[in-house]
């Protein structure tokens, strides 16, 4: 069985900090991708990262694949309340299509204005 | 885009009695389906995977008569739960991957609660 742990599990924050988020994991993964959710709605998909070693931005956000496929991390750069959130990372561990994602725990960021 | 939707968003039904949810592919084929169920707080836990045309996979713990999944078309998934009982009470969520893409879309969930 393949794990994921994502750390820190619950961060409260002030508006305009930075903060990352980790996804750590024995196994290598084909294909890495982080969600963000909001209460009583289903996870968005925000970036998958394919590459070992690839890093892709999304505005505020810096998404890093390890060189190995086993670890990602998530860095937001001054943090607003919007994006306040249960954030997910899901890995793919098979190269086929329709895999079943490896999900960690997530991670509840709360950015106080 | 790749829009994925559930019906309904909440539920309230009376312990005995089954509930069906519904998860639809809006604009593209999904070639698989899979559902989750959420509790407060927690990350999703996947309880099936399904194919079209055929019988759906089982996550370990999952009981396959009661949680009974339908994966009729390319577009469309439902998932039944049959007499329900309090503790079913959750967030279900669906989500769909298509074609050669390992990536899965998410629908809104679905607020089951059984009184």
């Amino acid at each position: 069985t393949q794990l994921l742990e994502q750390s820190p599990q619950f961060l409260s924050i002030q508006e305009g900090e930075n903060l990352t988020v980790y996804c750590n994991s024995s196994s290598v993964f084909s294909s890495l991708q982080w969600y963000r959710q909001e209460p009583g709605e289903g996870p968005v998909l925000l970036v998958t990262v394919v590459t070992g070693g690839e890093v892709k931005k999304l505005k505020r956000l810096t998404f890093q694949f390890g060189d190995a496929r086993k670890d990602s991390s998530l860095h937001i750069t001054a943090a607003q309340p919007g994006d306040t959130g249960l954030y997910l990372c899901a890995g793919d561990p098979r190269e086929t299509s329709g895999s079943r994602l490896t999900f960690g725990e997530g991670t509840q960021l709360t950015v106080n204005p | 885009g790749a829009v994925v939707s559930q019906h309904p968003s909440r539920v309230i039904c009376k312990s005995g009695t089954s509930v069906k949810i519904e998860c639809r592919s809006l604009d593209f084929q999904a070639t698989t389906m899979f559902w989750y169920r959420q509790f407060p707080k927690q990350s999703l836990m996947l309880m099936a995977t399904s194919n079209e045309g055929s019988k759906a996979t089982y996550e370990q713990g999952v009981e396959k008569d009661k949680f009974l999944i339908n994966h009729a078309s390319l577009t469309l998934s439902t998932l039944t739960v049959t007499s329900a009982h309090p503790e079913d009470s959750s967030f279900y969520i669906c989500s769909a991957s298509r074609g050669a893409s390992y990536e899965q879309y998410f629908g809104p969930g679905t607020r089951l609660t059984v009184t």
